[in-house]
């Protein structure tokens, strides 16, 4: 039982490359989540996923796309790289969307956009 | 907007003593849930303890215990007994019941563990 795992662990990019972050769960969890962490900064929602089939914006959504390939994967896009979307990303599942459910969060990717 | 407020940038206990982390979030509903996160130097966020709003017993967990205080919008977060492995960022969180799905993050306290 692996959690929730993510894939790339590192990764640097150029302005306007573009790139995909992947991750996955195995918990059978409906929801799931994509956050981003600046230095000295909780974690922000980009984007979320209560279902299978739905997603909707988070706090932070500008410059990100997503897609929930099915139960398991949900994707985290980025179309054109910018500086400011250096980060450490977070992705995370849930039971429910809603509630005291946990979430459970991957190891994150560290992003530099040189 | 709900708001998440630490005002510990940073703290230190020595091994085996207790420490207190401060918590204090800005909401105009009744029904919420409030988290503590962990994240050690392996940046994994390792949920601590949870709270529900509607319950006025303060949730406890092993040697971390919290301090819920509805009405002045406090929770902080006692660890007792300090072990090394306490060292880490500490995340306070909400999240609203009703709306979801999003938790609200603080900036957090760096915990320092001394010998």
């Amino acid at each position: 039982n692996a959690g929730v795992t993510q894939t790339p662990k590192f990764q640097v990019l150029k302005t306007g490359q573009s790139m995909t972050l992947q991750c996955a769960q195995d918990m059978n969890h409906n929801s799931m989540y994509w956050y981003r962490q600046d230095p000295g900064m909780g974690l922000r929602l980009i984007y979320y996923s209560a279902s299978e089939g739905t997603t909707d914006k988070g706090e932070v959504p500008n410059g990100y796309n997503v897609s929930r390939l099915n139960k398991r994967e949900f994707s985290l896009r980025l179309e054109s790289a910018a500086p400011s979307q250096t980060s450490v990303y977070f992705c995370a599942s849930s039971e429910f969307p809603r509630g005291g459910y946990e979430q459970y969060f991957g190891p994150g990717t560290r992003l530099t956009v040189t | 907007a709900q708001t998440v407020t630490q005002s510990q940038p940073e703290m230190s206990v020595q091994e085996a003593e207790t420490v207190t982390l401060s918590c204090t979030y800005d909401t105009s509903e009744s029904d919420y849930y409030l988290f503590w996160y962990k994240q050690p130097p392996s940046r994994q966020m390792i949920l601590v303890i949870r709270q529900e709003a509607y319950k006025q017993q303060n949730a406890t967990e092993n040697r971390f215990s919290v301090n819920f205080q509805k009405a002045a919008k406090s929770f902080s977060l006692k660890i007792s007994d300090s072990q090394l492995g306490d060292a880490a960022m500490y995340f306070c969180a909400y999240r609203s019941a009703p709306k979801g799905p999003e938790l609200v993050f603080g900036k957090g306290t760096k915990l320092t563990v001394n010998p």
